[in-house]
């Protein structure tokens, strides 16, 4: 099992950025994935959720309206749009992978990519 | 809704036990036999260690074991070595919100 995140850096407040991650080394599409991030030095969040399939999306309340989690099983790749971002946006951005049939406990990470939200 | 609260830090010599507390409310631990424990060693990804409150992935010594009684779980860590030392984190169900984080435990062994 891989997962690879990309499309993290520096963004302005009030600017978007993509994240992506790769997924490989299992059957993408029968697996809930997940966002959560970790700000410099702190804890970890939850961010957002996708059932296997798409057809169930959750966001957390701090990013809700903002953030849209989505994916392309057919390129096993999972998604985090984010828009109107902030400063305490600021956080590495793990993907994560629901263990089979859960979509809360999640059992292989990606390594992170970071996000930096200043003028 | 304010995270799960755990103590900052604790510590143990190897070969001892520790025990991290994990506390919410009713409407998450308490609520749920969803609570699961992580652990983060300094600049790694988090690694699952005990899912549905009692449960270990494939992998995870029997070391390690949780447990929960009202609206506290518990990760207790038997037999401590020196590779156990890390941050923990517990996580929970919540319902509508649905998922929290407790703030971290920096273990010391």
């Amino acid at each position: 099992v891989q997962l690879v995140e990309s499309g993290g850096g520096l963004e302005q407040p009030g600017g978007s950025l993509r994240l992506s991650c790769a997924a490989s080394g299992f059957t993408f599409g029968s697996y809930a994935m997940s966002w959560v991030r970790q700000a410099p030095g702190k804890g970890l969040e939850w961010v957002s959720t996708i059932s296997d399939g798409g057809g169930y999306l959750y966001h957390a309340d701090s990013v809700k309206g903002r953030f849209t989690i989505s994916r392309d099983d057919s390129r096993n790749t999972l998604y985090l749009q984010m828009n109107s971002l902030r400063a305490e946006d600021t956080a590495v951005y793990f993907c994560a992978r629901g263990l089979r049939g859960s979509y809360y406990n999640f059992d292989s990470w990606g390594q992170g990519t970071l996000v930096t939200v200043s003028s | 809704q304010s995270a799960l609260t755990q103590p900052r830090s604790v510590s143990g010599s190897p070969g001892q036990s520790v025990t991290i507390s994990c506390t919410g409310t009713s409407s998450d631990v308490g609520g749920y036999n969803y609570v699961s424990w992580y652990q983060q060693h300094a600049g790694e990804a988090p690694k699952l260690m005990i899912y549905d409150v009692t449960k270990r992935p494939s992998g995870v010594p029997d070391r390690f074991s949780g447990s929960k009684s009202g609206n506290t779980a518990s990760l207790t860590i038997s037999g401590l070595q020196a590779e156990d030392e890390a941050d923990y984190y517990c996580c929970s169900y919540a319902g509508r919100s649905p998922l929290m984080f407790g703030g971290g435990t920096r273990l010391t062994v």
